[in-house]
């Protein structure tokens, strides 16, 4: 049972563009929602997290839109770089089993 | 320096073998999770521990088994029963800092059926 469906799968962006990967969920128990940025034959590193408490966060060119009424969640990537380039995975624990739920992933290109 | 390790970074197995996948954390931290991520997926959970002497079968448990006997520790073994070991295992800690718990991730093994 998939519970974190993310989209889409792949996106291509021209440098200093904004890319935005959107993520919906069904557990309404799910309190925490990270996003983790993942290079080729590594493991993922956090790149930003949110709490549902709140309806935004940013951190540099990244910033998390909340929204709980409809249990959906994106990443928005300003003026994106080619290293920015990566697959980037939407995950959501809630505190009583604290392991992640990850989406399918996204591959994202930035052209320069 | 302080980190997630994983060994081997390449594994080979052969059919009927038991193989085991180390995973060690010196972040002083308490959780430790087993996932396994196949080409263009996310990655699914196979087990986690919350504390030392204990875990938990993940959503894709069958053909695997852990152990946890020391707090750095996590080991994590693929067993004769898992018919499609081919992957990358990804380990992960987590520590709780302030409202987010964070999840560290290991560089991963890449498990290959001979």
């Amino acid at each position: 049972q998939q519970q974190v469906k993310q989209s889409p799968q792949s996106l291509i962006v021209q440098k200093g563009g904004i890319s935005i990967i959107n993520c919906a969920y069904e557990n309404t128990a799910f309190d925490y929602f990270p996003w983790y940025q993942q290079f080729p034959g590594k493991g993922p590193a956090l790149l930003i997290a949110i709490r549902p408490d709140v309806s935004e966060k940013k951190e540099g060119r990244f910033t998390i839109s909340f929204n709980k009424s409809a249990k959906q969640f994106s990443l928005h990537i300003m003026d994106s770089q080619p290293g920015d380039s990566a697959t980037y995975f939407c995950a959501a624990s809630d505190t009583g089993r604290r392991a992640l739920t990850f989406g399918s992933g996204t591959r994202l290109q930035v052209q320069p | 320096d302080g980190g997630i390790t994983q060994s081997p970074k390449y594994l080979f197995r052969k059919e009927g073998q038991n193989v085991t996948l180390s995973c060690e954390q010196n972040l002083n931290h308490d959780a430790m999770y087993w996932y396994r991520q196949d080409p263009g997926q996310g990655l699914r959970l196979i087990y986690y521990s919350q504390i030392v002497n204990d875990f938990q079968k993940g959503d894709i448990a069958e053909g695997y088994s852990v152990s946890r006997e020391k707090k750095e520790s996590f080991p994590l073994t693929v067993t004769s029963a898992q018919k499609n070991p081919t992957a990358f295992y990804l380990c992960a800690s987590s520590m709780t800092s302030g409202n987010f718990e964070t999840q560290y991730f290991g560089p991963g093994t890449r498990l290959l059926v001979l």
